[in-house]
């Protein structure tokens, strides 16, 4: 079945230092990338995303390639605040399965940026 | 402003008891989705519907259920028979297809 395999955590940083979380994943299908946050006590917020290879999916300041030859999707950002500490998860959905667009997700990184 | 909202923020449950946590959204969605998180892992499906008066098991359906009586409405029911109910629930919903899912703020669930 499908599945999503993300860096294991905590990772620690300083503010302006670059992030690198990686994520790569199994899948039989075509499927769609998500990389979604989530604060202390809240929901899950759509970070970004991409629907084919290639495709690059971005949003303040965060960037993640769709790689299809390495089944990879990792989350990148140029120089991380305070204000980005949270879990983020990576997740693939493929709605060509029966099931519809159900979401697979990794585990989460958590990820502290120190000032 | 559309969204989704879950009711209760926080939750207890006696042994013995069922209960029914309020998932609400009005962004027009036809699909909606409980998941269970659990303390440092990632979520896990429990019930998805993609259409009113259908829904589908997800990996972990035992001891929940579920019903999708309205298009806005996804109501959980934790029953007695789900032995470690402990953790944080989230509700989502989405267009279906590729779109992505958008998530309520979760119910936090304790056992009394």
């Amino acid at each position: 079945g499908d599945s999503v395999t993300q860096m294991e955590g905590p990772v620690t940083l300083s503010e302006e230092a670059f992030l690198t979380i990686n994520c790569t994943y199994t899948a039989t299908g075509y499927p769609s990338l998500f990389w979604y946050v989530q604060y202390p006590g809240e929901g899950l917020q759509l970070l970004l995303k991409a629907t084919k290879a290639d495709d690059k999916g971005s949003n303040k300041g965060f960037e993640a390639t769709y790689r299809k030859e390495t089944t990879s999707f990792h989350l990148e950002k140029g120089s991380v605040q305070v204000s980005d500490s949270a879990v983020y998860f990576c997740a693939l959905s493929d709605a060509r399965r029966a099931s519809g667009s159900r979401l697979t997700f990794g585990e989460g990184t958590q990820l502290t940026v120190n000032p | 402003d559309g969204g989704i909202t879950q009711s209760p923020k926080y939750l207890f449950r006696k042994e013995g008891q069922n209960v029914t946590l309020s998932c609400e959204q009005n962004l027009n969605h036809d699909a909606m989705y409980w998941y269970r998180q659990d303390p440092g892992q990632g979520l896990r499906l429990i019930y998805y519907s993609q259409i009113v008066n259908d829904f589908q098991k997800g990996d972990i359906a035992e001891g929940y259920s579920v019903s999708r009586e309205k298009k806005e409405s996804f109501p959980l029911t934790v029953t007695s028979a789900q032995k470690n109910p402990t953790a944080f629930y989230l509700c989502a919903s989405s267009m279906g297809g590729f779109q992505p899912q958008h998530f309520g703020d979760g119910t936090r669930l304790s056992i009394l």
